[in-house]
């Protein structure tokens, strides 16, 4: 079965510094997809950044960039210069179209809370 | 503008007493699916639909039902709510079910249960 995990359940970070979520994964597919999502106070669901299984190059979109370590299936997402509205909940997705059926399974969300 | 649309965004309402949450999509897209959110437990999935007239369980679809009759809607049916239904509930849909594609959110459909 599929499983995401994400161990940060909340951290603090300085405006204008990065950050990195943790996410690691396990599947027995060999083709997947990884997503990471923000959730913001008022409660959307915004879809950030995708790296595939078979991706050589690591995700970047902007200031987020996506830490794609396949041997140790882990798909950590880092935001550079953080602001004060990349204060939310962030979560990781794994995508899956295995025998199991299509399914993106979401680990269980890390708050992230940028100071001034 | 490309949305997914869920009604309603709030409700309340009493054990057993049959409800629908409807969601709509404007993108063409083949994939529908719904969540549930929980604190602590991120989203999981009820249902989802490859197509028109193709649905099949996610990983929490007890107490659910759903079909897919037009491509742009995908409800959500409680027979016969219960309070640990109550949660937020997303639709969401993508062109088609291959991986590479993110899926487009609603906004959220608050049930409370009572």
């Amino acid at each position: 079965a599929q499983k995401i995990t994400q161990t940060q359940p909340g951290m603090f970070v300085q405006e204008k510094e990065a950050v990195t979520l943790d996410c690691t994964y396990d599947t027995s597919d060999q083709s997947y997809g990884l997503f990471w999502y923000k959730q913001p106070s008022s409660g959307e669901m915004i879809f950030l950044i995708y790296q595939g299984s078979y991706d050589e190059q690591n995700a970047t979109e902007g200031r987020y960039s996506l830490n794609f370590q396949k041997a140790r299936k882990s798909a950590n997402l880092v935001i550079s210069a953080s602001q004060l509205g990349d204060s939310a909940m962030y979560f990781c997705a794994l995508y899956t179209g295995g025998a199991a059926g299509n399914k993106l399974t979401f680990g269980g969300g890390t708050r992230v809370l940028v100071k001034p | 503008e490309a949305q997914v649309t869920q009604n309603p965004r709030y409700l309340i309402t009493v054990t057993g007493k049959k409800l629908t949450v409807t969601c709509s999509q404007n993108m063409n897209h083949e994939y529908m699916s719904w969540y549930r959110q929980d604190p602590g437990l991120g989203l999981r999935q009820i249902y989802y639909s490859m197509n028109v007239e193709v649905t099949d369980k996610g990983d929490v679809p007890e107490g659910y039902k759903v079909s897919r009759k037009e491509k742009r809607n995908f409800p959500l049916i409680l027979e016969s709510p219960s309070p640990n239904q109550t949660s937020l509930y997303f639709c969401a849909s993508r062109r088609t079910a291959d991986s590479n594609q993110p899926q487009h959110f609603g906004d959220g459909t608050r049930l409370s249960i009572l």
